[in-house]
């Protein structure tokens, strides 16, 4: 298997403007996670799916960021409109859900630089 | 509420031991993790511990898990360079293997 993939994986953009960060899990997951990672916030869970369902958005900062999984083999991360704050990197993880000790996979992780 | 917390640096000797340690607050979490960043690259599991264990050892990794304190360490025997990385201890809360994540530990090894 690949593994997690994310795509893209630099990405600088001007504040002001859309981004949307993709995430691949690994198939058979049915749990995503997306998270952000500053030298500031430390690694901040920003939301999860279970079976393409959002469970917990508790995370996401503000009305800015948007998640959606229309399918098992698919998620995005939108950012609209962007700001230099968002600036971070953002990783997408996959695993089984239920009982059990079940590993989260990382995804490489996508830079966003909002300049 | 959940929250883990641990140091934020660690320098040690090649060939030293290295111990990171992480406190937690969830009593109720039922697996605690640690997870390994290297530069540039996602976190990646080292190992894990079911709360009911007290020990757990793998090659040159001991974790040790005082649930009476919420306290949980990874000791690395015969640190190498290799081993220099960000650590995170994380626990599991709640159902769908949501984690809790603390800030990491940068572990440095110098010769």
């Amino acid at each position: 298997d690949a593994g997690v993939i994310q795509s893209p994986r630099h990405e600088v953009t001007e504040m002001g403007q859309e981004v949307t960060l993709r995430c691949k899990p690994i198939s058979g997951h049915n749990s995503l996670f997306w998270y952000r990672q500053t030298m500031m916030r430390g690694l901040e869970l920003l939301i999860y799916f279970n079976n393409n369902v959002p469970i917990d958005d508790s995370g996401m900062p503000e009305d800015r960021f948007s998640a959606k999984m229309p399918n098992a083999s698919f998620s995005t991360l939108k950012i609209q409109p962007s700001e230099p704050r968002d600036s971070a990197v953002y990783f997408c993880a996959s695993s089984l859900g239920g009982t059990g000790e079940h590993e989260q996979y990382f995804g490489p992780g996508t830079r966003l630089t909002v300049t | 509420g959940e929250d883990v917390e641990q140091s934020l640096f660690l320098s040690v000797r090649e060939g030293d031991s290295s111990v990171i340690n992480c406190t937690y607050t969830d009593s109720s979490s039922t697996y605690l993790y640690w997870y390994k960043q290297e530069p540039g690259a996602g976190l990646q599991l080292l190992t894990y511990i079911f709360s009911n264990m007290d020990m757990k050892q793998d090659q040159r990794l001991t974790v040790l898990l005082n649930k009476k304190d919420k306290h949980l360490s990874l000791r690395i025997a015969d640190t190498q360079t290799g081993d220099s990385a960000i650590y995170f201890c994380a626990e599991r809360t709640g159902g769908y293997n949501k984690l809790i994540f603390g800030a990491g530990t940068r572990l440095a090894v110098h010769p």
